[in-house]
């Protein structure tokens, strides 16, 4: 079984700029969730894609996108670049089966820098 | 309302103690309550999970105690070991749905 895995795992951008993060989801898993974890803080719940349409929004700006494809991987896009966009971003996997969402499975995140 | 506060922020406990990490909540749709482990480097992992329907929990040393007219919930760690030594997050959503408010993590050094 393939767990979550998510690419770049570290990269340094400009403000400005714009970026691109991956993730692969685990196995037959349907449904990725995308959370910006900032430095000593909880994650924050960014979007989530099901079925390759977005299911779901956090308190986060249009300049944060995402695909889902229909591999179910995803992409989390991100625009007009802030400092504070500096964070470890997070994807996290999951099965849509009935009423509710299984156990979320966490990638170990891309570490975004932005200067 | 869509908050989740965690306390302590951090936690040393000899090896053998008991760990103790509080969480409060205030929106009263929240029905899933579940606790990850965060290692240094790695993306959080789920420990253990409760529905509102439930006042304890229980998964080895790890025990989940829920309080619905207070809006609190509770992790306790039994016979604490070096290798706890993690961040835990709490956390709640609405019906499971993967969309999780998290709090705001408690970094717990248990000494040998």
């Amino acid at each position: 079984e393939t767990g979550v895995t998510q690419s770049p795992t570290h990269l340094i951008k400009t403000r400005g700029q714009q970026v691109t993060l991956r993730c692969s989801s685990q196995s037959g898993h349907n449904t990725v969730s995308w959370y910006q974890q900032a430095l000593g803080q909880g994650p924050q719940f960014i979007f989530q894609y099901y079925r390759e349409e977005e299911n779901g929004r956090g308190n986060f700006p249009p300049r944060f996108s995402g695909l889902q494809f229909p591999n179910y991987s995803s992409e989390l896009n991100v625009n007009a670049l802030e400092l504070d966009d500096s964070a470890l971003y997070l994807c996290a996997s999951s099965l849509v089966a009935g009423s509710g969402t299984g156990e979320l499975f966490f990638g170990e995140g891309s570490r975004l820098t932005v200067l | 309302q869509q908050q989740v506060k965690q306390s302590p922020q951090s936690l040393i406990v000899q090896k053998g103690g008991i760990s103790i990490i509080n969480c409060a909540y205030e929106n009263t749709a929240f029905d899933y309550f579940p606790w990850y482990q965060q290692f240094p480097g790695k993306g959080p992992a789920l420990l253990i999970a409760i529905r509102p329907d439930v006042s304890e929990k229980k998964e080895g040393r790890f025990t989940i105690s829920f309080n619905k007219s207070a809006k609190q919930f509770s992790l306790h760690i039994m016979d604490s070991q070096p290798g706890d030594s993690a961040t835990y997050f709490c956390a709640a959503s609405i019906s499971n749905t993967g969309k999780l408010i998290f709090g705001q993590g408690t970094t717990l050094q248990v000494k040998p």
